[in-house]
């Protein structure tokens, strides 16, 4: 019980909104992280929710339900510098050992940002 | 800080031949993480370190594969002998804290691409 599921595509125009949808199955769970990865670069860390509710940090927001085991992450006002694959990732609980930090991420979802 | 640095960024290398991946984590950052990414199976790590320890290496696809740390500013990841299948970005990675928020924001070095022929 350890996968996430997210969309693997999404297109969206500049200055709209989109939300990227991440579902997930609950065994030890501790909250929901999302990183932004552009073509050819490194995956950068955008957010982490340890506990229900939205998180904002400027354009991008975060959200969990974890009584529905999903969470999703808002992208305001988009950019083309947006257009980026985004993804969900949840730790990891070792028995006896807590939150270890080891991450499972979801597939991605790639974001296409058009004029 | 200069963030998390491995080498080299490129590798192309024949079937069969040995190849080591470096990395130095940020420092102060004491879990360390190496991943592998490719259009098939995405993001799936391979083994993570905690205070040089090995923590979890159930990711290691086999024998082939090897990683080390010997000390805190260094680890490496070996692939003896090399497969084309093996063919794929690796990015290492550290992160800091015990608890929290910290222990899960993951700082990414710029990753090596490796191609098998």
């Amino acid at each position: 019980g350890q996968s996430l599921e997210q969309p693997s595509e999404v297109t969206a125009v500049e200055g709209a909104i989109v939300q990227i949808n991440c579902t997930y199955q609950t065994s030890g769970f501790y909250g929901l992280s999302w990183y932004q990865q552009h073509d050819g670069g490194a995956p950068t860390f955008l957010s982490y929710n340890a506990l229900d509710g939205l998180e904002e940090t400027g354009r991008f927001s975060s959200f969990l339900s974890r009584s529905d085991s999903y969470g999703y992450l808002l992208l305001q006002e988009l950019q083309m510098k947006d257009s980026a694959s985004y993804f969900c990732a949840r730790p990891v609980r070792i028995h006896g050992s807590g939150n270890t930090g080891k991450l499972i991420f979801g597939q991605g979802t790639t974001l296409q940002v058009k004029p | 800080d200069a963030g998390v640095i491995q080498s080299p960024r490129h590798e192309v290398t024949e079937m069969g031949q040995e190849v080591t991946l470096r990395c130095k984590p940020i420092s102060g950052h004491n879990s360390l993480f190496w991943y592998r990414q490719t259009m098939m199976r995405g993001l799936e790590l391979l083994i993570y370190f905690n205070n040089n320890v090995p923590i979890d290496d159930s990711g290691m696809p086999e024998d082939r594969f090897s990683a080390k740390m010997p000390n805190a500013s260094f680890s490496t990841l070996k692939i003896q002998p090399s497969e084309p299948r093996d063919s794929a970005v690796y990015f290492c990675a550290s992160s800091s804290g015990t608890s929290g928020g910290a222990i899960n924001e993951q700082f990414f070095g710029p990753g090596t691409r490796l191609t098998v022929l």
